[in-house]
């Protein structure tokens, strides 16, 4: 199975400042079919998870523009650009290139300090 | 609006079967598939596998294979989850979610239900 290892696991920020959170596969995401199946998901607390990334970069519907993906192969980040109180939670990055073993990130805690 | 609605929280004995539905709206059932993912107390997210909700044919994960079951009722648009020979390790928030495929034929997990708590515990 593909591994995914993000970094920080905790990440105390100021309100109005920005976060960052890394997340690394061991092994490229690139499929056969030239398309990278990477997702970011953010869970609040008590709730289901909620997609924000799909496609390394792309927001999903309704997403704020604060919230933005990049990278590439095997190493991929999500930034806030400034961090509001609602976006307390937890992080998850998602593979989705090796079927039938989709996996995602330990999770990465987003907490305000 | 798509929306995924599960079933209410089950507390069952070890060696007992539960069963959890997922009933979809908003959207046409059979032309996404559907996935299952576990949340242990306190831990991640974990892919238990998917099934074509078009053909009805299911993919387990590695680690979910034996004693769980995907299955669908078109006709209700809804998606069911039964594990069997319960143990206190499947004590967890089971999610059903959705893969959505866009017009290039990209997929990706996009819409999740609110989750239902299953308690194994004697």
């Amino acid at each position: 199975d593909i591994v995914m290892t993000q970094t920080p696991l905790s990440s105390p920020v100021t309100l109005g400042q920005p976060a960052s959170i890394s997340c690394r596969s061991s092994q490229s995401l690139v499929h056969s079919d030239g398309n990278t199946y990477l997702s970011w998901l953010q869970q609040r607390p008590g709730q289901p998870p909620r997609l924000l990334i799909y496609k390394i970069s792309n927001r999903f519907s309704g997403v704020p523009d604060r919230f933005s993906g990049s990278g590439a192969g095997t190493d991929f980040t999500l930034k806030i650009s400034r961090v509001e109180a609602e976006d307390v939670g937890v992080y998850y990055c998602m593979q989705a290139t090796q079927f039938p073993s989709w996996t995602f990130g330990q999770g990465t805690k987003v907490e305000i300090k | 609006q798509v929306q995924l609605v599960q079933s209410g929280s089950e507390l069952k004995k070890p060696g007992a079967s539960v069963k959890v539905s997922c009933k979809a709206s908003g959207y046409t059932f059979t032309s996404y598939a559907m996935n299952w993912v576990r949340q242990a107390p306190g831990q991640g997210l974990e892919w238990m596998g998917w099934i074509n909700t078009n053909t009805g044919n299911p993919t387990y994960a590695q680690g979910f294979t034996g004693r769980f079951v995907f299955s669908l009722d078109t006709s209700v648009s809804t998606a069911y989850l039964q594990i069997s020979s319960l143990k206190a390790e499947d004590t967890a928030v089971y999610y059903c979610a959705r893969t959505y495929y866009d017009s290039s034929g990209y997929y990706f997990i996009d819409y999740w239900g609110q989750g239902t708590l299953v308690t194994v515990s004697s």
